[in-house]
Parts: C-alpha cells; structure tokens; sequence
C-alpha cells in the first residue's frame, strides 16, 4: 500500500527557535499533500493543502508566516514552525493523495512537537 | 461550525459482538465519506469509504451505511475483535471533478473499546 513517512517522529525545541517537519511518500508521487494539527482529545484540524510547485493554501485562522510549507517534489513536503512558541505544540500528522481528484488520503505517524 | 459530528466520544463492546459507530454531517455537498481507525500517537489508518451514489459498502468485517436524507452514516464492525480498540474518526469530502484533491472535514471521533 502506499506508505508516508514523517521524520522527525518527535521533537523538543525552546521556546523562539524553529522546527522543520518533513513528510515524505515512500512508494508513490503525491501530487497534493495536506497538513493536519491534532489537540488531545480533539479532531484532526486541517491546516493546510500543499500542490507540489506551487504556494500551500492555508486554512482559516492559520499563519502561513508562521507555518511554513515548502512542496517542492512530488515525494517531499515540509512544515516548519517558525519562532516557536509553548501554545504551539501539539501533533502534527500529514497525508498524501495519489493524485488529482482522489479522495483517500495516506496519512503518516505524526510527529510530536513539544516546545518548552 | 462543526460540519461533521460523531456525538459519542466513546464506546464500549464486547468481543464478538457488533460495534457501531455513528456520523452525521450537515453539509449537502459531501458527497464522499471515508472512515479512519487511530492509535495514539499514529497517523490514521484508511478503512472504508462510500460514495454518495450508495447506500451501502462492504469490506470484511466493516460495513458503511449511508443515509443522505438523514445526513447520516454509520460503521459496523462485526464480530469486534480486542485488537478493533481504537479512535475511529468519520470524514467528509466534496469532490469537484477535474480539480485538486478535495480536503477532508474529519469528526472529533469516538473511542472505541473492545472487551475480551
């Protein structure tokens, strides 16, 4: 099936330095990549939607200055959490979509973000 | 504004029996429904999905049924296993043909617990 890997798997950083996240699909080219933010307990949030070589198209309520997202192959999105602070940790999990117009999306592990 | 509900943050069933898990939606646009199964700490992990067109889809032990005029779908497992413990978390989508992947609304989930 197809796989989405994420590095880091975890991450601890102070408070006021920046975090790269990378996703990366394994065995097949993701013309579309999505990022997600979960809360304990909560739903996954939707953050933004990244096409590869073009700009990402962010959610409502989310900083695109502060949440980087850099598509730049059809294997390879990062999000980076630029001048982090407490309130921004949490997990952050991406998936992948076969191509345009397919609706199932493969989603990896996630990576815990823990800011101090 | 919640768009995709599933009202029961948990649920507790014995092994063997069925487990039903429930969604509703208020978006008539949805037109394509996934499920997810979650363990702490991981990404989700596709199950099954239906489209609009249907009433109903089955894959081994999991069943979707969808029922529009009620913006309504369920997921029966059956017979629930111990290792069917999970977070199971229902999404929506809007598909637009010829367009770019469409983004999924997920529901807050519901904690699903099978007892030996």
């Amino acid at each position: 099936g197809a796989v989405v890997s994420q590095h880091p798997s975890w991450v601890i950083c102070k408070s006021g330095t920046s975090v790269k996240i990378e996703c990366r699909s394994l065995d097949f080219q993701a013309t579309t990549m999505f990022w997600y933010r979960q809360f304990p307990k909560k739903s996954l949030m939707l953050m933004a939607t990244s096409n590869e070589g073009s700009k990402a198209t962010y959610e409502q309520g989310v900083e695109k200055d502060k949440f980087l997202i850099n598509h730049a192959s059809l294997t390879l999105s990062t999000l980076t959490v630029t001048s982090a602070h407490p309130e921004d940790s949490s997990f952050y999990i991406c998936s992948a979509a076969l191509w345009s117009g397919y609706n199932e999306q493969f989603f990896g592990p996630g990576t815990r973000l823990t800011v101090l | 504004d919640q768009q995709v509900k599933q009202n029961s943050p948990s649920l507790s069933v014995q092994e063997g029996r069925i487990s039903i898990l429930n969604c509703d939606y208020t978006n008539s646009m949805f037109d394509y429904f996934l499920w997810y199964k979650k363990y702490p700490a991981e990404g989700p992990t596709f199950l099954i999905s239906i489209s609009s067109i249907k009433d109903k889809n089955e894959d081994g032990r999991f069943t979707v049924f969808l029922n529009k005029s009620a913006k309504h779908l369920s997921l029966h497992i059956v017979p629930s296993q111990p290792g069917d413990s999970a977070v199971y978390f229902c999404a929506a989508s809007a598909r637009r043909y010829g367009g770019a992947t469409n983004k999924l609304i997920f529901g807050t989930g519901t904690l699903l617990a099978v007892q030996p």
